[in-house]
């Protein structure tokens, strides 16, 4: 069956970076792109881009910008994301998730647990 | 970007009674070329991940049970639950992916009363 396993909850203090892996089982992992999303306490989903695992191309949304970098490992079937210049609004679960098949670009139908990053001094 | 709106904030519906969850969008995800609405719901319980319930609007997801439908049109969605189940309650987002970036609703947190 088709998984996403996410490392574990991280804190770190502001200025500093976090890198969040997903790992894919159960699938090709280089036949769909991984999305990451994240949700800051009590609050709504966000986008944040994606990762082609087959190429390596990626897309971030304009608000992440030149603090993100989205990379895999496809001898192990893991997507990363490293999120630099930690601020304390940067404190929410991130989640990774794979890209339904389909005519569209954002649909998702299987997502990693989830990993807590706290940011704090 | 679009902005998503859902009303209202928390509803509190008794066992098997209708729930309904309202979306707005503040542009059309309508595609006039293929007549589709690029708009989904997820379910989303305590310390999980969303799940996808609804695309196109009306579609079902493979394995969601027929009490969940969702309806709407352009700029204005529907979530309907015909007979609220235990297992229903949860935090409901709708999300649009018509246009770069894709975009939620805040949520509707859904009880049993």
């Amino acid at each position: 069956q088709v998984q996403l396993v996410q490392s574990g909850a991280e804190v770190k203090k502001p200025g500093a970076s976090v890198k969040v892996s997903c790992k894919a089982s159960g699938y090709t992992f280089t036949g769909y792109y991984i999305h990451w999303v994240r949700q800051a306490p009590g609050q709504g989903l966000e986008w944040m881009g994606w990762i082609n695992p087959n190429s390596g191309g990626t897309d971030y949304a304009q608000k992440f910008q030149g603090r993100v970098t989205m990379t895999r490992d496809t001898s192990i079937s893991t997507a990363y994301m490293e999120l630099s210049r930690l601020r304390s609004d940067d404190t929410a679960v991130y989640y990774c998730a794979r890209l339904r098949v389909g005519d569209y670009d954002f649909l998702w139908d299987y997502w990693g647990q989830g990993t807590l990053v706290t940011v704090s001094s | 970007d679009i902005v998503m709106t859902q009303s209202p904030d928390s509803l509190a519906v008794s066992l098997g009674e209708r729930a309904t969850i309202n979306c707005k969008s503040s542009h059309s995800v309508l595609d006039s070329s293929n007549n589709k609405n690029y708009l989904a719901w997820y379910q989303q319980k305590p310390r999980q991940p969303p799940k996808l319930l609804i695309y196109w609007a009306s579609t079902r997801e493979s394995g969601v049970p027929d009490r969940f439908s969702g309806s709407g049109s352009g700029t204005d969605f529907t979530l309907t639950i015909s007979s609220l189940q235990a297992e229903d309650v949860a935090v409901y987002h709708c999300q649009q992916y018509y246009l770069t970036p894709p975009t939620f609703g805040p949520g509707t947190k859904l009880e049993i009363k």
